[in-house]
């Protein structure tokens, strides 16, 4: 079994600000997870994996994830907003043997002010 | 490459009327997923398939039938709309292995509105 769970349905930064998204999972097999991001009326988009390589792994537009197995969780990361950056952003688990299927979080709308 | 692409990108049915909504993925994936995103509830899986001439329920599966009878290719079908299934429905499609491990590429969405 697994699920995510999203802290967090709305996060407002101003633009040149941290980004943080949490993210915490469950599974019962070694995770594989997964960052996406939805901009409005779009379909997802992949901003960054973990698939038991490194733990810190960077993605797209200058978003980093960091895998924690003790804290259970995967939180993404973004040094400086930009305004480009608002839109929604999803966290997802997955596994072996689970036909691929991933389980996603609810979502969290980041909103970036100027 | 086009990617996953889904047709048509918007439609409104009465209920009760019954209409079938296409995906199509040129990437030669084996896996093919269809969801559901309605507002604070992310991504709910409705059926999937693991190859050509395969199908399995997911999370939601109930009013859906779906069919892969090409690998490229994998429809939703809803027999008698309701309106609970006003939402926005995604393809996806995904390798089966390697570097591109279970990562999911999905299509533009269709918006469905049934009255």
């Amino acid at each position: 079994a697994q699920s995510v769970t999203q802290l967090g349905s709305h996060v407002s930064v101003s633009e040149g600000a941290l980004v943080l998204l949490r993210c915490n999972y469950s599974s019962s097999v070694p995770p594989y997870l997964f960052w996406y991001v939805q901009y409005p009326n779009q379909g997802l988009q992949l901003l960054l994996k973990y698939t038991s390589a490194a733990t810190l792994v960077k993605g797209i537009n200058g978003f980093e994830a960091e895998f924690k197995k003790s804290e259970t969780s995967f939180h993404l990361t973004k040094p400086s907003a930009h305004m480009s950056d608002a839109a929604e952003y999803f966290c997802a688990v997955s596994g072996r043997g689970n036909a691929g299927k991933s389980t996603f979080g609810d979502g969290t709308t980041l909103t970036v002010k100027p | 490459n086009a990617g996953v692409t889904q047709t048509p990108k918007f439609r409104v049915l009465k209920t009760g009327q019954s209409m079938t909504l296409l995906c199509a993925q040129d990437m030669n994936h084996e896996y093919m997923y269809w969801y559901r995103q309605d507002p604070g509830m992310g991504l709910r899986l409705i059926h999937y398939s693991v190859g050509e001439g395969t199908t399995a329920k997911g999370e939601v599966p109930d009013g859906y039938n779906v069919s892969r009878l090409k690998k490229q290719n994998f429809l939703l079908g809803l027999e008698s709309a309701a309106p609970s299934q006003t939402s926005v429905y995604f393809c996806a499609s995904s390798h089966t292995g390697g570097e591109g491990l279970y990562e999911q590429y999905f299509g533009p969405g269709t918006r469905l509105t049934v009255t």
